[in-house]
């Protein structure tokens, strides 16, 4: 089972506006990460916050991290419609080898 | 470099069929991953290689499988296939930067199952 609860499970803004998503986690990390999704495809990663980190910061987004709530939240700025897609947190927990777990995703829409 | 890519895009097959889908991850990398990604169950890790190896496995029957070959390409492979195994197939090589894990997906593959 997936080890991330991320909310909205949908989100619809018009151009312009900002995008908050948040994601949950259970147990310890090593880091936390984003990447997005368009219409079924191949994931993009976005952004890898550590977790000594607080927040980070690159282009329109901004990811900030909360371990003491287990949570993190992704904001993006000034959207645009090529934002459109699906966005998932993921946490690496130092397990051997090389595993993420992925939460269950946010879509974003981006009406023009 | 050129990114991870997979073949086939796209695949149907019946109940009952094997199927084996390929992954060649980013050159230098030797490390793939494959995730599962259905919308009931969203994304579900698979397995991992690393220089041949399984070295972490998922929570998958054993009707799910893997290798990995001395030029780190990949292969899954799904034997008597269930409509449940109907889903988007990832790839994902994967770097190690300071101890960070960064991965890098393909495009999948579509697998219907009818």
């Amino acid at each position: 089972s997936q080890q991330g609860e991320e909310d909205p499970q949908a989100l619809s803004i018009q151009e312009g506006e900002n995008a908050t998503m948040n994601c949950s986690y259970k147990t310890s990390i090593n880091n936390l990460q984003w990447y997005r999704q368009n219409s079924g495809r191949g994931l993009v990663h976005l952004i890898l916050i550590r977790s000594n980190e607080r927040e980070k910061h690159s282009g329109r987004l901004r990811v900030t991290l909360d371990t003491s709530k287990k949570s993190s939240s992704l904001l993006i700025t000034a959207s645009r419609a090529a934002d459109t897609a699906s966005y998932f947190c993921a946490t690496d927990h130092g397990a051997a080898g090389n595993k993420l777990t992925f939460g269950g995703g946010t879509r974003v829409l981006v009406k023009p | 470099k050129a990114g991870v890519t997979q073949t086939p895009r796209y695949l149907i097959k019946t109940r009952g069929q094997q199927v084996t889908l390929s992954c060649s991850p980013i050159s230098g990398h030797r490390s793939v991953s494959w995730y599962q990604q259905t919308p009931g169950q969203g994304l579900q890790f698979l397995f991992e290689y690393f220089s041949e190896t399984q070295r972490n496995k998922g929570n998958f029957p054993g009707r799910f499988s893997g290798r990995q070959f001395s030029n780190s390409r990949s292969e899954m492979n799904v034997s008597t296939l269930e409509l449940g195994d109907s889903a988007l197939y990832l790839c994902a090589s994967t770097r190690r930067l300071a101890g960070d894990l960064t991965q890098y997906f393909g495009p999948g593959t579509r697998l219907t199952v009818l």
